[in-house]
């Protein structure tokens, strides 16, 4: 079945640093990707996303980029901070009738101070 | 605007025993989604509703699992018997419309721990 697989699955950084986690994905089809952040013991929130129609987003200190032609999209959050520790997923969008969320196996983030 | 609820939030039973957890979506949203996120893995999706009918259940144990959204608003996933692999956090999630590339929002989840 289509999947979607993300690295690394932890990730640590000093404070200001640099993070990109990356995922590819199986449907070439899919158009739409997201990315959700994870704080412990609290819900998925949205963070950013990216339709097919585009290479790149940028939202302040994150920005996610995309190669259609390779299949795989990255999270690059920069000038990290402590409040950025958390665990990430990347997700892909099935083009069947469900437009269901593939999601990746998540990325530990933990900014050091 | 009112999150996605979800009750309880921790239940703890013992195998083969049977359980129910509860979802209200976001108001509006026609869709709604069940995932099952195991401890150090991303969201799983069970079964989507798409008003009160099902679109996808693809993923759902159907011999354990059932889920329902009667009036296309609330909704219930039961599992019954429940099994030690079954420990997870189940998670509801409502859109708009997917087939827009709406944003799903989540719940808070429940937590099972099945003894």
């Amino acid at each position: 079945g289509e999947n979607v697989e993300q690295h690394p699955s932890t990730l640590s950084v000093q404070e200001g640093d640099s993070a990109v986690i990356k995922c590819t994905y199986s449907d070439s089809a899919s158009n739409y990707f997201p990315w959700y952040k994870q704080e412990l013991g609290k819900r998925p929130q949205l963070i950013i996303d990216i339709r097919s129609n585009v290479g790149e987003k940028k939202d302040q200190r994150i920005a996610v980029t995309l190669n259609k032609t390779a299949k795989h999209f990255s999270l690059h959050i920069t000038e990290t901070q402590p409040e950025d520790s958390a665990v990430y997923f990347c997700a892909a969008r099935l083009m069947d009738s469900s437009y269901k969320l593939i999601f990746g196996s998540g990325t530990r983030l933990l900014v050091r101070p | 605007e009112a999150g996605v609820a979800q009750s309880p939030r921790y239940k703890i039973i013992e195998k083969r025993q049977s359980v129910a957890f509860w979802c209200n979506p976001i108001s509006g949203h026609a869709t709604l989604y069940w995932y099952q996120q195991i401890l150090g893995q991303g969201p799983k999706l069970l079964i989507q509703f798409q008003n009160n009918g099902v679109v996808d259940d693809s993923q759902l144990p159907k011999d354990r699992f059932s889920a329902e959204r009667l009036k296309g608003v609330d909704s219930t996933l039961k599992i019954q018997p429940a099994k030690l692999e079954d420990s997870a956090v189940y998670l509801c999630a409502s859109s708009l419309d997917p087939g827009v590339l709406n944003e799903q929002f989540f719940g808070p989840g429940t937590r099972l721990t099945v003894l």
